[in-house]
This record gives C-alpha cells, sequence and structure tokens, in this order.
C-alpha cells in the first residue's frame, strides 16, 4: 500500500528564519509530486508540482522553493520567511496519465510564523 | 479551467441520504468531475469521479446528468464522520493535475 508522510507535523518559526518541510511516499514508483497551501480560513492553492526527479515546475511563487532529491522525497524551502507563510501545507502525489489523475493528500504541516 | 458553483453549506441528521449539488455549466469534453472532502487541519480525502456516467464506490454515489452541465454527490446514511467541506472540481483529461479547490460545500451532520 501506498503512503504519503509529512514532516514537521507542525512548525512555528520566527520571521526571517529559514524553513524546509518534506514529503515521503512509499509504494509508489516515479509519482507526480505537488505541494499545497492554505492560508487560514483561506482555500487550497498548487504551489510547485513535479513529474520527476530534479525537476520542479512553480504554479504560485509565494517566496518559496521546491527540489525533489530523489524519486520519493519532495522538499519545501525557504531562506527567510516572512508572516505570510503561516498556514498549513500539503504534499500530493499522483500518477498521471493518459486520463484524469487522481491525487492523495498527506496530513499536512502546521506552519506558524511569528 | 471551468468553474464550478456548489451551495456554501448543508444540513443533515444522522442515518440520512444526503444530496450535494454541483453546477458546471461551462465544462468541456474532456474535463473529468472529481469531489473531494476535507475536514479542518486534514488533507482534502479523494471521494469520487466521472466523466459522463455516474459511478459509485463505498463512499458515494455520482449522478451526472446527461448534458454533463450538473452532477450530484449522493452520500448514504450519513454518519458524523461524514462531516466535511466536499469539493467538486474539474480536472482535464492527461498531463500533470492542476486542482483547483474553490470555497466547496461545508456539510454539518447532527445526531
Amino acid at each position: 500500500a501506498q503512503t504519503i508522510h509529512q514532516w514537521p507535523v507542525a512548525e512555528i518559526k520566527a520571521v526571517g528564519s529559514p524553513l524546509s518541510l518534506g514529503c515521503t511516499i512509499k509504494g509508489k514508483s516515479s509519482p507526480n509530486l505537488y505541494w499545497y497551501w492554505q492560508a487560514t480560513g483561506g482555500t487550497l492553492q498548487q504551489l510547485f508540482y513535479s513529474i520527476t526527479v530534479g525537476q520542479v515546475e512553480s504554479v504560485v511563487q509565494l517566496n518559496l522553493s521546491a527540489s525533489r532529491p530523489k524519486d520519493d522525497q519532495f522538499i519545501l524551502s525557504t531562506e527567510k520567511l516572512l508572516l505570510s507563510h503561516s498556514g498549513f501545507y500539503l504534499c500530493a502525489w499522483g500518477l498521471g496519465g493518459r486520463f484524469a489523475e487522481t491525487l492523495y493528500f498527506g496530513s499536512g504541516t502546521r506552519l506558524t510564523v511569528l | 479551467d471551468a468553474k464550478t458553483t456548489q451551495p456554501d453549506s448543508m444540513e443533515s441528521t444522522e442515518g440520512e441520504t444526503v444530496h450535494l449539488p454541483c453546477s458546471h455549466a461551462t465544462i468541456s469534453g474532456n474535463e473529468y468531475i472529481y469531489w473531494y472532502r476535507q475536514v479542518p487541519l486534514q488533507g482534502p480525502e479523494y471521494v469520487t469521479h466521472g466523466l459522463q456516467q455516474n459511478t459509485t464506490n463505498s463512499m458515494a454515489f455520482l449522478a451526472i446528468a446527461s448534458d454533463r452541465k450538473s452532477s450530484t454527490l449522493i452520500l448514504p446514511h450519513v454518519s458524523l464522520r461524514d462531516a466535511a467541506v466536499y469539493h467538486c472540481i474539474l480536472m482535464n483529461q492527461g498531463g500533470s493535475a492542476k486542482l483547483i479547490f474553490g470555497e466547496g460545500t461545508k456539510l454539518t451532520v447532527s445526531s
């Protein structure tokens, strides 16, 4: 069975500090990977997606970056956090293909920037 | 991506069958209709999807109008665990997924 693990579960960070969030998918090879962000009370926004190792496409910048160092790993990071980065970060995976792609989400990381 | 319209909220009682409507008047021929649900501080959960035919799984029944301009997610015998925000989303066939979430319908279930 496929599992998706996000870390950390929650973070409290200071403005201007660096951030690294991670996501690992087990049980599926070469998945498409996605980062989503949800401000408190807001709607989910897609930030990045990756269809293969080393390739990441940006959808919405938000002064964040993403990398895919391994087939099963997706990292979201920034060198300097802003207050506006607070929110709920979700990683998702899908298998792509010729038909519509179903996405499966992790349990998320809650980030508070003070 | 074409837009969907859903009611902001709906209320139900445990054991009832709930019909959640979604309007997608400008849907194109290669767009699938997806339903996800989300509870606070958890990731969205896939419920079901369809293209033209009605579909059913262990969670729900998806009824798609013959002209595809609307659909209804039917939840039989809801329980408290079904309380969530339900999102109706259109997804293009092929390529990388770009799920665009709107506000969805907040379903409240009372005992």
